[in-house]
């Protein structure tokens, strides 16, 4: 198993363009997050889908959007970057919301210039 | 959802000394869990604690959590080298618009010498 796998790894944009970060899982989980961590700050909630079908906002959803295309995949888009985007962004997974441990991608580590 | 707070921020050991770090929250929870972040990787799940549980081993972890005081401790014991990481704990909320969505602290940076 792969468990969850993130693309790209690293990413440098402009700050106007956009692009859409992607993430897929194999343990057939039914959640699945997308974080940002910036220094200091912990990591935030940007969105999360409980289940196949239904995405909801976290902390942070401004500037984003996101697609949970089937069970599998869960994509991040940024439609106009910019500088405060710059960040490692996470995805995460889990068998059914907060009651089970998440399990974490490699990240994406993202600029904005 | 809720956010925990770590303490300290900063934790510098010897390799074989314990290390203790502290988490506290601010409302009931449903269950709190601790991750570990080694530099330039993802978060990795060490152990998960019921709220109607008040100890829970793992290997070298240790993990208290105290609901009257609203807080949760993390051991590690005969700490290594490669233990070195940032821990975060996350409480998490139950039920209603919390679900599913933990919230992480800035974390405790550990550092092991060797």
């Amino acid at each position: 198993n792969a468990g969850v796998t993130q693309t790209p790894k690293f990413q440098v944009l402009k700050t106007g363009q956009s692009m859409t970060l992607q993430c897929a899982q194999d343990m057939n989980h039914n959640s699945m997050y997308w974080y940002r961590q910036d220094p200091g700050m912990g990591l935030r909630l940007i969105y999360y889908s409980a289940s196949e079908g239904t995405t909801d906002k976290g902390e942070v959803p401004n500037g984003y959007n996101v697609s949970r295309l089937n069970k599998r995949e869960f994509s991040l888009r940024l439609e106009s970057a910019a500088p405060s985007q710059t960040s490692v962004y996470f995805c995460a997974s889990s068998v059914a919301g907060g009651y089970n441990e998440q399990f974490f991608g490699p990240g994406t580590r993202l600029t904005v210039l | 959802s809720q956010q925990g707070e770590e303490d300290p921020q900063a934790l510098s050991i010897q390799e074989g000394e314990n290390a203790t770090m502290n988490c506290s929250y601010k409302t009931s929870i449903n269950n709190l869990q601790w991750y570990r972040q080694n530099s330039g990787r993802g978060l990795v799940h060490l152990i998960l604690i019921r709220s109607n549980e008040r100890e829970k081993h793992s290997g070298r972890l240790r993990v208290t959590l105290d609901t009257s005081k609203k807080s949760s401790s993390l051991l590690i014991t005969a700490s290594r080298a490669a233990d070195t990481a940032s821990y975060f704990c996350a409480p998490l909320n139950g039920g209603g618009t919390s679900y599913g969505k933990l919230t992480f602290g800035q974390g405790t940076i550990l550092t092991v010498h060797p």
